[in-house]
């Protein structure tokens, strides 16, 4: 499967754990986004990568979401000290970077549940 | 900010009728994108509309753009159970960044 990739695709944790969430991109695309969905929303964007830059946040990525592309390649996005209003999908895409048209590819999601 | 707007928000049809449903945006794009969510799972891309372009088919789907009116639509001919999804137009800002920013999605149900 060449497609994106997340793990895991559920997380059910308990309000002021952390989690952290994991994004494997389609190979050679530059560019990584996360976004959030809540339930009958469409995705909110959280933030971008091109390549190990993380080049933009929303003001919704608060001081306790945080995220890194190390290498260039996959992605975490680990959510500190966790509540009930970070229960949503997690989902990520990526795309080549061209300057014109750039299609966004999405994973599958991972769907956080704060208790 | 800009956001893309579907309409109706909810859709239910027989199979084997065509679908239409609206999306409007606020401000300039580069493209403009559609894109299928099955209950609970991922969003599929189905199509990328340029801002110099006003017509893109792809097999069932028909997708104008009219940038004049800020709006686009999607056409699904001869509909299919399986078509039943939420579908959301995303755009994104032309000159800015990359993110994409959606509706709230069009909600279609088939019904055999």
């Amino acid at each position: 499967d060449t497609g994106v990739s997340q793990d895991p695709r559920h997380k059910i944790t308990k309000r002021g754990q952390n989690v952290t969430f994991r994004c494997d991109p389609i190979s050679e695309h530059n560019r990584l986004y996360w976004y959030r969905q809540t339930l009958g929303q469409g995705p909110e964007f959280l933030t971008y990568f091109q390549n190990e830059a993380q080049l933009e946040k929303s003001r919704l990525l608060s001081d306790r979401f945080s995220a890194e592309r190390p290498k260039g390649s996959f992605s975490t996005l680990e959510i500190q000290r966790t509540e009930q209003g970070d229960s949503a999908m997690y989902l990520c895409a990526s795309s080549l970077g061209t300057l014109t048209t750039d299609t966004q590819y999405f994973g599958p999601g991972t769907r956080l549940t704060v208790l | 900010s800009q956001q893309g707007e579907e309409d109706p928000q909810a859709l239910s049809i027989q199979e084997g009728e065509n679908a239409t449903m609206n999306c409007s945006y606020k401000t300039s794009i580069n493209n403009l994108q559609w894109y299928r969510q099955n209950s609970g799972r991922g969003l599929v891309h189905l199509i990328l509309i340029r801002s110099n372009e006003r017509e893109k088919h792809s097999g069932r789907l028909r997708v104008t753009l009219d940038t004049s009116k800020k709006s686009s639509s999607l056409l699904i001919t001869a509909s299919r159970a399986a078509d039943t999804a939420s579908y959301f137009c995303a755009t994104d800002a032309f000159g800015g960044a990359q993110k994409l920013v959606f509706g709230q999605g069009t909600r279609l149900t088939i019904n055999p």
